[in-house]
């Protein structure tokens, strides 16, 4: 089944503690991205990835950090986490054209920081 | 920053009625889409219209984009419950690699 997975679904953690958030795709999309999504503010872009070993930040990559050593996998750092940082996350991934964008989106892992 | 705003926040019908949402944009775009979030979960790909195109259908889904008011409306037709969710649009700037999310229509369907 084609699908974007994320572990961990759930997480509560303490400020300052590193952690980090995987995402794996089976798809073999070149396109991944990470994604917060908080009350009344829709969905903001951390950070994305065009291929393996290319990344680039979004709107929100303040605090985070990502990696694409592979094509499948695009996990999320956040070396420091502090309590701002509580929210939904979702990892995406597409095959990317020059007109279709349409992303696949994983579960969602809700981080609380406190 | 937010490329797409939709309209309206939150909206209720009942069911059988037809449900219509708006998203405006500020830039041009290679193309739009509308997603559906179930609440808490990940989003699901509606449908995509490109540029050049005016309207397009997707089984109860009908999706209109006017590029010179840069604004496109989702209709949903004879809505049923399980279609209670939210309701992004996200667009694709031109020239741009990545995907700007609205903030989203919440819509329920009373039974």
């Amino acid at each position: 089944e084609a699908q974007v997975t994320q572990n961990p679904r759930y997480l509560i953690t303490v400020t300052g503690k590193k952690l980090t958030v995987t995402c794996s795709q089976n798809m073999n999309h070149e396109y991944m991205s990470w994604y917060r999504q908080d009350p009344g503010l829709g969905l903001r872009q951390i950070y994305y990835s065009m291929n393996v070993e290319v990344t680039d930040k979004g709107d929100v990559p303040e605090g985070y950090k990502v990696s694409r050593k592979e094509k499948r996998n695009f996990p999320l750092i956040l070396e420091s986490p502090s309590p701002n940082q509580t929210s939904l996350y979702f990892c995406a991934s597409a095959r990317p054209s020059a007109l279709s964008y349409e992303q696949y989106f994983g579960p969602g892992t809700r981080l609380t920081v406190t | 920053s937010q490329q797409g705003e939709e309209d309206p926040q939150a909206l209720s019908i009942q069911e059988g009625e037809n449900a219509t949402m708006n998203c405006s944009y500020k830039t041009s775009i290679n193309n739009l889409q509308w997603y559906r979030q179930n609440s808490g979960r990940g989003l699901v790909h509606l449908i995509l219209i490109r540029s050049n195109e005016r309207e397009k259908h997707s089984g109860r889904l009908r999706v209109t984009l006017d590029t010179s008011k840069k604004s496109s409306s989702l209709l949903i037709t004879a809505s049923r419950a399980a279609d209670t969710a939210s309701y992004f649009c996200a667009t694709v700037q031109t020239g741009a690699n990545n995907l700007f999310f609205g903030t989203g229509t919440r819509l329920t369907i009373i039974p």
